[in-house]
């Protein structure tokens, strides 16, 4: 079974709109963080947001907002007012307490954002 | 300005050729990866450095060899490849603390290798 998954290949919204962007996750572990990264057509992984399986509150950097509803184990990424610049492949990702430190990857969702 | 640095950024070679890929991260952290990023595939963690001690290696074949000679540096030595280890090659680093999945354990990447083997 897959621990993270995307259900959204491509996404495509106009400037100024507000997107989100699906993640759900499967894990037993009671502690475990969930990371959105931003990944442009350069190449790098840009880190956006976190949100702590502990946390009470959903987490917000800027324009990016995470609604964390862990009962449904979803960690949706809400990018408010859209900009050109936020075209990129977006992809969520977990890790778990017991599993060490490593990221257990989606398989992504690319957003293109139009004028 | 990218905390973490990795070079060369384009890489094509054969498959009968030695390379390495370095990756360089000054943000002080303790910790140090490789991933490797295919179309249409979820990145794949493939080697894990904590304090320059290996912790993980994910089932990667021996034509990969990490090399970590301390905490900032860490390559990633490439021999006799195939040409489905074309990728994307991605380096992270992050610091390690008592309670992982915690926002400190954030991992940060460097630019990324693309690989070509003809």
């Amino acid at each position: 079974a897959q621990k993270i998954t995307q259900t959204q290949p491509g996404m495509f919204v106009q400037e100024k709109e507000a997107v989100t962007l699906d993640c759900t996750y499967d894990t037993s572990d009671p502690s475990y963080g969930l990371f959105w990264y931003k990944q442009p057509s350069s190449g790098e992984m840009i880190f956006l947001i976190y949100q702590g399986s502990y946390d009470q509150q959903n987490a917000t950097e800027g324009r990016y907002s995470l609604n964390f509803q862990k009962a449904r184990k979803s960690a949706n990424l809400v990018i408010s007012a859209s900009q050109l610049g936020d075209s990129a492949m977006y992809f969520c990702a977990m890790r778990e307490n017991q599993a060490g430190t490593a990221l257990i990857f989606g398989k992504g969702t690319t957003l293109s954002v139009s004028s | 300005e990218t905390g973490v640095t990795q070079t060369p950024r384009h890489l094509v070679m054969g498959m009968t050729n030695k390379k390495s890929l370095k990756c360089e991260q000054h943000l002080g952290h303790n910790a140090m990866y490789w991933y490797k990023q295919s179309a249409k595939k979820p990145l794949e963690l493939m080697f894990v450095y904590n304090f320059k001690e290996q912790t993980e290696n994910n089932s990667v074949p021996s034509r990969f060899s990490p090399e970590c000679p301390n905490s900032s540096h860490l390559f990633l030595h490439l021999h006799t490849l195939q040409p489905e280890d074309s990728a994307l090659y991605l380096c992270a680093s992050s610091q390690d603390g008592d309670i992982a999945g915690g926002i400190s354990n954030t991992q940060y990447f460097g630019p990324g290798t693309r690989l070509t083997v003809l």
